[in-house]
């Protein structure tokens, strides 16, 4: 069965260093999403990428962050100065399309250490 | 503010025995509600979802009802399984307008099953 890989699974980064996290998603979706969850917190929407371009962010997806979709396949997150709050679980999903009922598949997420 | 509540935040259970866990939203407007399972360290699964029009669904040992008036759902589990152990989240979807949806996690609930 299809699913959503992501690259690496542990990160572990300087504050102030950029990172930049990697999925490929399910070959036919066209929608992609990354999350974050914070040790022991929910998961909270970032951002949704369709047709090359962010179709909406929230309010934590600040100028530090972008997404890019650089080829075909892969879908990529950049942090570009980490801070300590950014330590997460960054979980990258992606869906068919945008119906109400279309399911967004995620991935088994990066784990991403500021220190 | 949308906000997704559940309860309990954690439940132990012998296996073979039922549970129901519960969530309630204010999410406006509403779209969806999805229920997902997730494995400790891994990305959500998801169960069911279901449109406003809805009132249970079934996805094997899995029932899902939904109460749009009162805005309340739960998610039922039928002869619990040791492998049922894991955080399952409440998921609202709404409209944020111009033919785009958000995702509101709730917290979970971590359900532990042991024999």
């Amino acid at each position: 069965e299809p699913e959503v890989t992501q690259t690496p699974s542990h990160q572990v980064t300087q504050m102030g260093q950029e990172v930049i996290l990697r999925c490929v998603p399910i070959s036919n979706h066209l929608y992609f999403y990354w999350y974050r969850q914070i040790l022991g917190q929910k998961v909270e929407f970032l951002v949704s990428f369709y047709n090359n371009e962010i179709s909406e962010k929230s309010e934590i997806f600040d100028d530090q962050f972008s997404v890019e979709r650089p080829d075909g396949s892969n879908f990529t997150l950049k942090i570009r100065s980490t801070k300590l709050e950014d330590s997460a679980m960054y979980f990258c999903a992606s869906s068919v399309g945008r119906a109400l009922q279309e399911t967004q598949y995620f991935g088994p997420g990066t784990r991403l250490l500021v220190l | 503010k949308n906000q997704v509540e559940q309860s309990p935040q954690s439940l132990i259970i012998l296996e073979g025995k039922n549970c129901t866990l519960q969530c309630n939203y204010t999410v406006s407007p509403f779209s969806n509600l999805r229920w997902y399972k997730q494995d400790t360290g891994r990305g959500p699964v998801s169960l069911t979802i279901m449109t406003f029009s809805e009132n249970t669904k079934s996805n094997g040992r899995y029932t899902a009802t939904l109460d749009a008036d009162t805005k309340q759902s739960s998610l039922h589990i039928t002869a619990s399984q040791l492998s049922d152990s894991a955080s399952y989240i409440c998921v609202v979807s709404g409209y944020s307008g111009a033919g785009s949806y958000q995702l509101t996690f709730g917290k979970g609930t971590k359900l532990s099953v042991i024999p």
